[in-house]
């Protein structure tokens, strides 16, 4: 299984604030990465996909980037409803896998 | 835009077998695969495993001997049984769609039902 890895666990930071959230892959996943948000009580939600694809509707400060092995989720201006928790998902290879996920809080 | 629906009691004893029930809505189930991942309390994300309209199914092995996926075309519905169920089965099950064309991401989702395994 490739195992993914996100640091960090938690974080806190205020609105206006630039946030990077990393995931490494225990082996190469090429470009097959997503992003997902979720809020409490709800189910995850696409953000972006193949490492860098904004999906439809996602506002343009959330941005991926990565190859490989490193990827990034980066939020550039944040906003209140942007406090969440934030997965990777590997699509390279069977079983599709989730990093721990990264826990964003207000500062 | 595709609609789930998860379905089934929300209390198990263990050693027992989960049922669960997805109902797709809004959209065709005869492309893509059709997918469960759940999410223990306070926890990450599990996948579970997914199939297509053909039948093509992938498990995740941690689970792969007590699972079974299946998908009834015919009226819209995935369906998930998980036999002899421990405390370490507990979780909000979802039913995704996961987009084997474009994205190769779970590009929607139902809210979850929460399954309780306890005597």
């Amino acid at each position: 299984d490739i195992q993914m890895t996100q640091s960090p666990s938690s974080l806190s930071a205020s609105v206006g604030d630039r946030v990077t959230i990393t995931c490494r892959a225990s082996q190469s996943i090429n470009t097959y990465l997503n992003w997902y948000q979720q809020k409490p009580g709800r189910a995850p939600k696409i953000l972006i996909y193949s490492a860098s694809s904004l999906q439809n509707g996602v506002p343009s400060r959330f941005i991926g980037s990565g190859s490989g092995t490193d990827f990034t989720l980066t939020i550039v201006s944040l906003q209140f409803e942007d406090f969440a928790t934030y997965y990777c998902q590997q699509s390279y290879s069977n079983p599709r896998t989730f990093g721990q996920g990264t826990k964003l809080e207000s500062k | 835009q595709v609609h789930l629906q998860e379905s089934g009691p929300g209390l198990v004893k263990p050693s027992e077998t989960l049922s669960l029930t997805c109902t797709v809505s809004g959209g065709s189930i005869d492309s893509n695969y059709w997918t469960w991942i759940r999410q223990p309390p306070g926890k990450g994300l599990e996948w579970i495993g997914y199939i297509d309209f053909s039948g093509s199914i992938f498990y995740n092995p941690s689970l792969k001997s007590r699972l079974t996926i299946s998908l009834d075309t015919s009226r819209n519905r995935l369906s998930l049984r998980l036999n002899s169920v421990s405390a370490a089965d507990t979780a909000v099950y979802f039913c995704a769609r996961y987009d084997s064309t474009s994205t190769y991401s779970f590009d929607a989702w139902g809210q979850g039902t929460l399954v309780t395994v306890s005597s």
